[in-house]
C-alpha cells in the first residue's frame, strides 16, 4: 500500500519569506499523481497544486511551487511571499493511476508571523 | 466550488446509538469518498463508491457501513457510534478515476461521541 509522509508537524515562517513544506511518498508504481491541498481554520479542503507523475516539470501555481523529485519519491511543497492567508493545515496525497482513492500525509501546520 | 453539501454540520451523540451522515452533491460526479480526519493521522478513507449501488471499503471501514441509491447522495452511517469515532468527517467527489482530477471536498461534519 501507498503511504505518504509528511515530517514536518508544524513550520513557521514570516510574511513576505518563503518556506518549503516537505513531503515523502512510497509507492512501487510509475504512474501516479500527487497534489497539495491546504485546509485553514474553516475546515474546507482547497487544492493548491497537482503534480503528474510523467511531467518532468515542477508544477508552479503563483507563489505555490514544487519540487519534485521522483527518484527520491519527494514532493516538496515552496510558498514563496508567505501572507497571512497561507496560514493553515497543509496535506500532501497520492493517487494512483491505476485507481481513484486519496492517500493522504498527516498535515503540516504552517503559521505566518506578521 | 464543487457543489457538495454535507449534514449536518455538527453532531453530538451518546455511545452506542446510530449515526447517519449524509453527502449530496450536484456536480453529477461518479465517484464519492467518505474519509475521516484525526490529528496526526491525516485524512483516512473510510469507504468509497463508483456508482449507484457500488461502493468498497477504505483502510479504516470498521464499524462503518454506507450506501448510494441515487448518483447525488451517499449515506454513511455508524450502526453503534463509539467514543473512537469522534472525528472530522469529509464526504469528497471525483469526475474520473484514473488521472489528475482533484478530489472536491465538502465542509465536514463535526461528530463527538460521548
Amino acid at each position: 500500500a501507498q503511504t505518504v509522509t509528511q515530517s514536518q508537524p508544524e513550520m513557521s515562517v514570516q510574511e513576505a519569506e518563503t518556506v518549503t513544506l516537505s513531503c515523502t511518498y512510497d509507492t512501487s508504481e510509475s504512474d501516479y499523481y500527487l497534489f497539495w491541498y491546504k485546509q485553514p481554520p474553516s475546515r474546507q479542503m482547497i487544492l493548491v497544486i497537482r503534480q503528474e507523475a510523467y511531467k518532468q516539470q515542477n508544477a508552479t501555481e503563483n507563489r505555490f511551487s514544487v519540487n519534485f523529485q521522483k527518484a527520491a519519491k519527494s514532493f516538496s511543497l515552496k510558498i514563496s511571499d508567505s501572507q497571512l492567508g497561507d496560514a493553515a493545515m497543509y496535506f500532501c496525497a497520492y493517487r494512483s493511476g491505476y485507481g481513484n482513492k486519496l492517500v493522504f500525509g498527516a498535515g503540516t501546520i504552517l503559521r505566518v508571523k506578521s | 466550488d464543487a457543489g457538495i453539501t454535507q449534514s449536518p454540520r455538527h453532531k453530538v451523540t451518546e455511545t452506542g446509538t446510530p449515526v447517519t451522515l449524509r453527502c449530496h452533491q450536484t456536480e453529477n460526479h461518479r465517484y464519492m469518498y467518505w474519509y475521516r480526519q484525526d490529528p496526526g493521522h491525516g485524512l483516512r478513507l473510510i469507504h468509497y463508491s463508483y456508482g449507484v449501488k457500488d461502493t468498497d471499503k477504505g483502510e479504516v471501514s470498521d464499524g462503518y457501513s454506507v450506501s448510494r441509491s441515487k448518483t447525488e447522495d451517499f449515506l454513511l452511517t455508524l450502526e453503534s457510534a463509539t467514543s473512537s469515532q469522534t472525528s472530522v468527517y469529509f464526504c469528497a467527489i471525483s469526475e474520473h478515476e484514473t488521472d489528475n482530477s482533484p478530489l472536491h471536498f465538502g465542509n465536514g461534519t463535526r461528530l463527538t461521541v460521548t
